[in-house]
């Protein structure tokens, strides 16, 4: 089966720096896969993660240990628009598809 | 590119009604899904389309939901006889079989539709 973690909140101060983390147990891994979501809104694409190492976009960063099931998104120079969702998620092959694992989603407050 | 777009964007039915949800995903996309999502959770995958073959389906699909994509292009959702439990964002997301900005089939999502069943 598959079995994601991140934490449920977090709250950060504007300007500052926040480090999401998220753990996952799955078979067929395929590459990891970071998700902003607003409140009401689809989830919007950040970030991915196939082989172990940073992958730097901007303000934001994603991490990967493949061998300690180990993801983080880093955001740097937080803004109150940064305030949403953030969405961990674990892409495995199965059959001839693949399927992404979505973790719970680890909500983000920024306060000025 | 226009993106993934759903219609409606949000439905309030009865118990008991049928509901019908349409999407469009990106256009050159082979890829379809279906998730269903409920407040503080992440999607749960639904179904699956490769063109215009369902190749996947969820356990959490029962008999009362059936998904098409007649054509290769749109999918419609449709669930019978609704409950309360069927009250959620159902999201759809398409992706290219390939390499895209994010990779190997990155999906990119639609604005979901919001059911309410009363």
């Amino acid at each position: 089966g598959q079995n994601i973690d991140q934490p449920t909140e977090m709250t950060a101060t504007e300007g500052a720096i926040v480090q999401i983390n998220c753990t996952y147990q799955t078979s067929g891994f395929n590459g990891l896969f970071w998700y902003q979501q607003h409140a009401g809104e689809a989830p919007t694409f950040l970030s991915y993660n196939v082989l172990d190492g940073l992958e730097e976009k901007g303000r934001f960063s994603s991490f990967l240990s493949r061998s300690k099931g180990y993801s983080y998104l880093l955001l740097k120079e937080l803004q109150m628009k940064d305030s949403a969702s953030y969405l961990c998620a674990v892409r495995a092959a199965v059959y001839n598809f693949n399927k992404f694992y979505f973790g719970s989603g680890t909500k983000l407050n920024v306060k000025p | 590119d226009t993106g993934v777009s759903q219609d409606p964007r949000h439905k309030i039915t009865k118990r008991g009604q049928n509901v019908t949800f349409r999407c469009d995903p990106i256009s050159e996309h082979n890829r379809l899904y279906w998730y269903r999502q409920t407040l503080g959770q992440g999607p749960e995958f639904l179904t699956y389309f490769q063109n215009e073959a369902q190749l996947e389906k969820s356990r959490l699909l029962s008999d009362r939901f059936s998904a098409e994509r007649p054509k290769g292009s749109f999918s419609t959702l449709e669930i019978q006889r609704t409950e309360q439990g069927d009250s959620a964002m159902y999201l759809c997301a398409s992706s290219l079989r390939g390499y895209t900005r994010g990779g190997l089939d990155t999906q990119y999502f639609g604005p979901g539709t919001r059911l309410t069943v009363l």
